[in-house]
């Protein structure tokens, strides 16, 4: 079974601080994402990796950076968290389009 | 643009019954479907997965679904609904070029009533 893990299952960090969420998986997919899911809004997609060292901006990438040096290893980054990305972080692998596979997610609350 | 339709918020149907959820895609050729669900607090997790070949597909936890070209549709069916199938429900697309992008709809949230 593939397995993606994501660092912590919850997180509350302060306005300014900078903010790593870590994400691994086991299979060798070439294809990694970042998704933030907030009610009513669905899955938005923030950054994807096709690959080590690069990486493609998604739908909302404005205040996030993504870094990916391993390919089993894909990680975002706040620069300086904000209370309006308090959320649900998914990461998620794929090999080619043959559907995601996702982590359990890490809420991240910044107050 | 690419779009996934899911026209559905939220279905509560009592258990025993059969289900389904509708799901619309716009793309521009045929593109590959998938149905995901996801449980409070949790991930998602695959359901299925259309490709090609045979329009219905069976999926894990007694669901499938039936591809529909001319309705550009994917929806997900159940006959008989067990109350652990209470959850979010998310119809996607892939794009089968690159098979790096995907889209997602807005979820269905699935009551199930004793």
């Amino acid at each position: 079974d593939v397995k993606v893990t994501q660092s912590s299952r919850y997180l509350v960090k302060r306005t300014g601080e900078k903010v790593f969420l870590e994400c691994v998986q086991d299979m060798d997919h070439e294809n990694m994402f970042w998704y933030r899911q907030d009610p009513g809004l669905g899955l938005r997609l923030i950054y994807f990796s096709y690959d080590v060292k690069m990486k493609e901006k998604g739908d909302i990438p404005e205040g996030y950076s993504v870094s990916r040096e391993k390919k089993e290893r894909f990680s975002l980054i706040l620069e300086s968290a904000s209370t309006n990305q308090t959320s649900m972080y998914l990461c998620a692998s794929s090999y080619r389009g043959q559907g995601q596979y996702f982590g359990p997610g890490t809420r991240l609350t910044v107050t | 643009a690419q779009s996934v339709t899911q026209p559905d918020i939220h279905i509560t149907v009592s258990e025993g019954a059969s289900l389904e959820l509708r799901c619309n895609y716009s793309y521009g050729a045929t593109p590959y479907l998938f149905w995901y669900v996801q449980s409070p607090g949790q991930g998602l997790q695959l359901l299925l997965k259309y490709f090609s070949g045979d329009t219905l597909v069976q999926g894990i936890k007694g669901f499938e679904a039936e591809f529909k070209r001319s309705q550009s549709s994917f929806n997900l069916r159940k006959p008989s609904v067990h109350w652990s199938d209470a959850a979010e429900y998310f119809c996607a697309v892939g794009e089968r070029n690159t098979g790096n992008q995907f889209y997602f709809g807005t979820g269905t949230s699935l009551t199930v009533i004793p």
